[in-house]
């Protein structure tokens, strides 16, 4: 089954702040990692939590709860070009990635 | 520019025809991967190569075949392939040896199997 579950689709006016929760199964677990891909690009890294709290890149942020086997990304300031999906993605101690299948951020002007 | 060239862009092929997509990183990282992006689906890892050597294999069929000849290069070679098999197919590169979490994607392959 899924390992790592998203909303499917978001969708809010330029200004506004979204948050985009993400749970994930503690199996092999070592940090949560937030990509964001353009229609037609490459999946780009945008945060990464290994420890519990929050990091604060810009206009956007990641929140990870290790007890709560969730986190949470948040952007701020919405701008038309934040339209995008956005993935949460399980690492491992190696750093490979596993996907939740990404939330589609639809900014209306 | 992400640093990770993938060629070809767009690829389309019969179900009978042999493909190979290649992948290139001068980084200087240590693993590279391949991931399957079908759509409304999410990215599958599909191999994994650390210092050349193949350490993961997701249950691909064996119409995919990976080859990593150096660190810097990675083949995946296609044959008899289904038209299920038609999506985007990304190479990503990182450090591994948990060096650091980010990955560089490159800009995939857009697979046709008619």
């Amino acid at each position: 089954g899924q390992s790592l579950e998203q909303p499917s689709e978001v969708t809010a006016v330029e200004g506004a702040i979204v948050q985009i929760n993400c749970t994930y199964q503690t199996s092999g677990f070592y940090g949560l990692s937030w990509y964001q891909q353009h229609d037609g690009g490459a999946p780009t890294f945008l945060s990464y939590n290994a420890l519990d709290g929050l990091e604060e890149t810009g206009r956007f942020s990641s929140f990870l709860s290790r007890s709560d086997s969730y986190g949470y990304l948040l952007l701020q300031e919405l701008q038309m070009k934040d339209s995008a999906s956005y993935f949460c993605a399980q690492t491992d101690s190696w750093g490979k990635l596993q996907f939740g299948a990404g939330t589609q951020v639809v900014v209306t002007p | 520019e992400t640093g990770v060239t993938q060629t070809p862009r767009h690829l389309v092929m019969g179900m009978t025809n042999k493909k190979s997509l290649k992948c290139e990183q001068h980084l200087g990282h240590n693993a590279m991967y391949w991931y399957k992006q079908s759509a409304k689906k999410p990215l599958e890892l599909m191999f994994v190569y650390n210092f050349k050597e193949q350490t993961e294999n997701n249950s691909v069929p064996s119409r995919f075949s990976p080859e990593c000849p150096n660190s810097s290069h990675l083949f995946l070679h296609l044959h008899t392939l289904q038209p299920e098999d038609s999506a985007l197919y990304l190479c990503a590169s990182s450090q591994g040896e948990d060096r650091g979490p980010e990955a560089f994607f490159g800009q995939g392959t857009r697979l046709t199997v008619v």
